[in-house]
């Protein structure tokens, strides 16, 4: 199986200051049809999971724009330009190129 | 506007079974590869199961493989999860999730706490 590994596993962020997560998988996650399926994830407490980010760098509907993805091969990350209060939880990053699907383990982003 | 509904979830002693559901509306659902997907309480995402669009083909988890058995109906709309020989460590939030080629769409979860 692939392994997925993020880092940090937490970071605590002041209001309007950036926040990045990098991913680096144990395999290339190109897929044979050209396309690299690795996306992100949040968590807030107590909510199912919401995709972010897919294909590396697509912007899911309703996404803001202060999240970004960017990366290929084995390494990407997450970028968030400005952290907002509501942008606390836990991100996953998640291959979906191979199965079985595999996740990081998870980020916890938090407010200083 | 796409939903996924789980359903089935519940208190079950060790060995026991129990079947989850999952009613999927506001897509065209024998369209779609669809997923199982758990968390145990304060813990990770783990990948379970995945079935094709007309249910022909599935893949399982190595930890659940001869234990669990997916399913869908395609005229109902409904995904499923047979769960049999439960452990305590299948503890979880049961999501099933929608896949489109790298967008996927989640459920809100069905919690199974297996105890005696």
């Amino acid at each position: 199986d692939i392994v997925m590994t993020q880092t940090p596993l937490s970071s605590p962020v002041t209001p309007g200051q950036p926040a990045s997560i990098s991913c680096r998988s144990s395999q290339s996650l190109v897929q044979t049809d050209g396309n690299t399926y690795l996306s992100w994830l949040q968590q807030r407490p107590g909510q199912p999971p919401r995709l972010l980010i897919y294909k590396i760098s697509n912007r899911f509907s309703g996404v803001p724009d202060r999240f970004s993805g960017s990366g290929a091969g084995t390494d990407f990350t997450l970028k968030i330009s400005r952290v907002e209060a509501e942008d606390v939880g836990v991100y996953y990053c998640v291959q979906t190129t191979h199965f079985p699907w595999t996740f990081g383990q998870g980020t916890k982003v938090e407010i200083k | 506007e796409v939903q996924l509904m789980e359903s089935g979830g519940g208190l079950v002693q060790p060995g026991g079974s129990l079947r989850l559901s999952c009613a999927a509306s506001g897509f065209t659902f024998g369209s779609y590869w669809m997923h199982w997907v758990r968390q145990a309480p304060g813990k990770g995402l783990v990948w379970v199961s995945h079935i094709n669009n007309d249910g022909s083909g599935t893949t399982y988890a190595d930890s659940v493989k001869g234990r669990f058995t997916i399913s869908r109906d395609n005229a109902e709309n409904t995904l499923y999860l047979q769960m049999s020989s439960l452990r305590n460590d299948d503890t979880a939030m049961y999501y099933c999730v929608r896949d489109n080629y790298g967008v996927h769409h989640w459920g809100q979860g069905t919690l199974v706490t297996v105890s005696s």
